[in-house]
């Protein structure tokens, strides 16, 4: 099983839908949850830390569910911007990240 | 809002030579870390580096790599002897503390091997 599994998509939704990602993860120990957004041949960067009780940031949702070992950004009202790749990153150990191999999306006109 | 930034954003080297790539982390951060992304595939974690040693690395950080702080604010990663294979991103990363403190990435630097 991949240490951190996402669905690679694409996603290609019109402005203003909303879109759900999921992730899961193999280890249980894992300490701490991100979502990093990438645009083409950029670096990653970070769109939100997931907290247990889940968090949201303006019109993005974060949920954690540490029994299933699974995460989820929710896009509300989705920006042509938001085109671009999203990781799904875990904390594994104090220093190390781990990254799924994210899940592209295409917001069109 | 302050940036972790790296140099050269490309370098082009023969199969076999020395590489030194740079990076200035966020002044206030204590932790710095190497990835790297081959083309088309996901960000792999390389090495963590706190208080002036390394703290984790991975598989693929083997002999041929090493990384140092030569001063207060450059981070450097040296590849002695590259090969083919070693062509992807290379990015580093800072961050104020460890685990549930996010790390953020410098813009990267494109290594290409021949």
């Amino acid at each position: 099983r991949k240490e951190v599994e996402q669905d690679p998509g694409p996603f290609n939704v019109p402005e203003g839908a909303t879109v759900a990602f999921n992730c899961t993860y193999s280890n249980s120990a894992s300490q701490s949850f991100f979502w990093y957004r990438q645009d083409c041949r950029k670096e990653p960067k970070l769109l939100m830390s997931v907290y247990s009780s889940g968090n949201e940031d303006g019109r993005f949702t974060a949920q954690l569910n540490r029994a299933s070992q699974y995460i989820s950004l929710l896009i509300r009202d989705s920006k042509l911007s938001d085109s671009a790749t999203y990781l799904c990153v875990v904390n594994y150990s104090s220093y190390k990240l781990i990254f799924g191999s994210g899940t592209r999306l295409l917001v069109r006109p | 809002e302050p940036e972790v930034t790296q140099t050269p954003s490309h370098q082009v080297t023969q199969m076999g030579q020395e590489v030194i790539l740079r990076c200035v982390p966020i002044s206030n951060h204590l932790y710095f870390y190497w990835y790297r992304q081959i083309l088309g595939q996901k960000v792999e974690f390389l090495v963590s580096f706190y208080n002036n040693e390394i703290s984790e690395k991975s598989e693929i950080f083997d002999d041929q790599f090493s990384v140092e702080r030569p001063d207060g604010s450059n981070f450097t990663l040296k590849i002695r002897s590259t090969k083919l294979e070693d062509s992807a991103m290379y990015f580093c990363a800072s961050s104020l503390g460890q685990g549930v403190q996010p790390q953020h990435f410098g813009d990267g630097t494109r290594l290409s091997i021949l």
